[in-house]
């Protein structure tokens, strides 16, 4: 029961360059979700999806886009990083808004 | 929107109760208190939620002032894999759920 997958685990980017995370959830969940963490602080809300089709601005949006592939999938691109990027990158899922969150194991991400 | 508050760090005896405040005063009538736990810079784990009814379930209880302005996690019987960072958090009008700086537990032998 793999629940919540991220790609990559890690990864290293230099200035400027482009990337997507990818995110996958195997329990028919309808919401789903992209979290930064930044060392000594807690999560916060870039963008979420509460269900297939639609998309919504979190607390820090600039400079990611996303995108709701199907029900399973939801994505989020970095255009051009920067080095304020650099982060761990949380993906998770719910059956519904105002439901308890699933988690990823977080994408490592370095920006130079 | 309602913000909590919880103290920065807490430490615990193995194989005692684990008891985690948590100050929400200014939450609404309709909003649920959520507990996640992130264990080494893990993905958060869900452990509990409730409106005003205390909630027990296999990994904890949680405990809900009469007024709702504060609540208490509890970890009945507490073992060093429980060392984590606790959040108490709570989803504000636009369904988002806002996560503060936690209580950083340390269980000790």
């Amino acid at each position: 029961n793999a629940g919540v997958t991220q790609t990559p685990k890690f990864q290293v980017l230099k200035t400027g360059q482009s990337m997507t995370l990818q995110c996958a959830q195997d329990m028919n969940h309808n919401s789903m979700y992209w979290y930064r963490q930044d060392p000594g602080m807690g999560l916060r809300l870039i963008y979420y999806s509460a269900s297939e089709g639609t998309t919504d601005k979190g607390e820090v949006p600039n400079g990611y886009n996303v995108s709701r592939l199907n029900k399973r999938e939801f994505s989020l691109r970095l255009e051009s990083a920067a080095p304020s990027q650099t982060s761990v990158y949380f993906c998770a899922s719910s059956e519904g808004v105002y439901q308890p969150q699933h988690f990823g194991d977080g994408t490592r991400l370095s920006i130079l | 929107d309602a913000k909590t508050t919880q103290p920065p760090s807490m430490d615990c005896a193995e194989g005692r109760a684990a008891n985690l405040p948590c100050n929400h005063s200014t939450i609404s009538g309709n909003e649920y208190v959520y507990w996640y736990r992130q264990i080494h810079s893990q993905g958060p784990q869900y452990i509990i939620h409730g409106l005003k009814n205390n909630e027990t379930n296999e990994m904890a209880s949680l405990i809900i002032t009469e007024d709702r302005k504060s609540s208490t996690l509890i970890l009945p019987h507490a073992t060093l894999r429980d060392t984590a960072v606790y959040y108490c958090t709570l989803y504000n009008q636009g369904g988002k759920l806002i996560f503060g700086q936690g209580t950083e537990l340390s269980v000790k032998p």
